[in-house]
């Protein structure tokens, strides 16, 4: 167990529909990080929230949106889905903006678009 | 436009044997690399990193060296376990953004 907690683990949905996925991130932690991992991709980075702000992000479509809140977990909110949103979805924390170790993720989660 | 490459998708090595992946860049700004190590059903754990004020990280049996001029960074692992299989992941980062560019990994294998 990393300590960071994504739920849920597995999600099928149909294509147009909205999904939220959460994140908890690891205790004391500050930062969240959200990854995209398609088939045959490496981890595509979303999005970057430091102690509630956002802070970078990256090739997120405008269908995602993300937030973080004050108890310090994230969600991902994917919206409209398409065929093409169907991939794993990884969360990471990190004390501060980030640190010399990296990050540390969670397990994922594993969407389905139908 | 992939910053970070990894051109080898698989690598099959023996047991007992040296395992060495390679990873590319192309952002002469990088300045901090790590690698990952992810299982199936899993998300990926740190194995290590170096900075680029240095050119070789070494921890156990795993190495990690960089050649800047080159715009390239490898991992050796030696000996090889079969407990090392695994997709390893590269990753490359301007120190102080901490936004992390990922390569789309490598799968070793290690036949026992």
């Amino acid at each position: 167990d990393s300590g960071v907690t994504q739920t849920p683990k597995h999600l099928i949905t149909a294509t147009g529909q909205r999904v939220t996925l959460r994140c908890s991130p690891r205790s004391g932690d500050l930062s969240v990080y959200w990854y995209q991992q398609s088939l045959d991709q490496g981890l595509q980075f979303l999005i970057h929230y430091y102690n509630g702000e956002e802070r970078a992000k990256g090739n997120i479509l405008e269908r995602f949106s993300a937030q973080q809140f004050p108890d310090l977990h994230s969600e991902l909110n994917l919206s409209s889905l398409e065929l093409g949103d169907s991939a794993l979805y990884f969360c990471a924390s990190s004390v501060g903006t980030g640190s010399s170790y990296g990050y540390t993720f969670g397990s994922g989660t594993r969407l389905t678009v139908v | 436009d992939q910053q970070v490459k990894q051109n080898s998708p698989s690598l099959s090595v023996q047991e007992g044997r040296i395992s060495i992946l390679n990873c590319d860049y192309t952002n002469s700004m990088f300045d901090y690399f790590l690698w990952y190590k992810k299982y199936p059903a899993e998300g990926p754990t740190f194995l290590i990193s170096i900075s680029s004020i240095k050119d070789k990280n070494e921890d156990g049996r795993f190495t990690v060296f960089l050649n800047k001029s080159a715009k390239h960074l490898s991992l050796h692992i030696v000996p090889s376990q079969p407990g090392d299989s695994a997709v390893y992941f590269c990753a490359a980062a301007v120190s102080g953004t901490y936004k992390y560019i990922f390569g789309t990994g490598t799968r070793l294998k290690v036949l026992a």
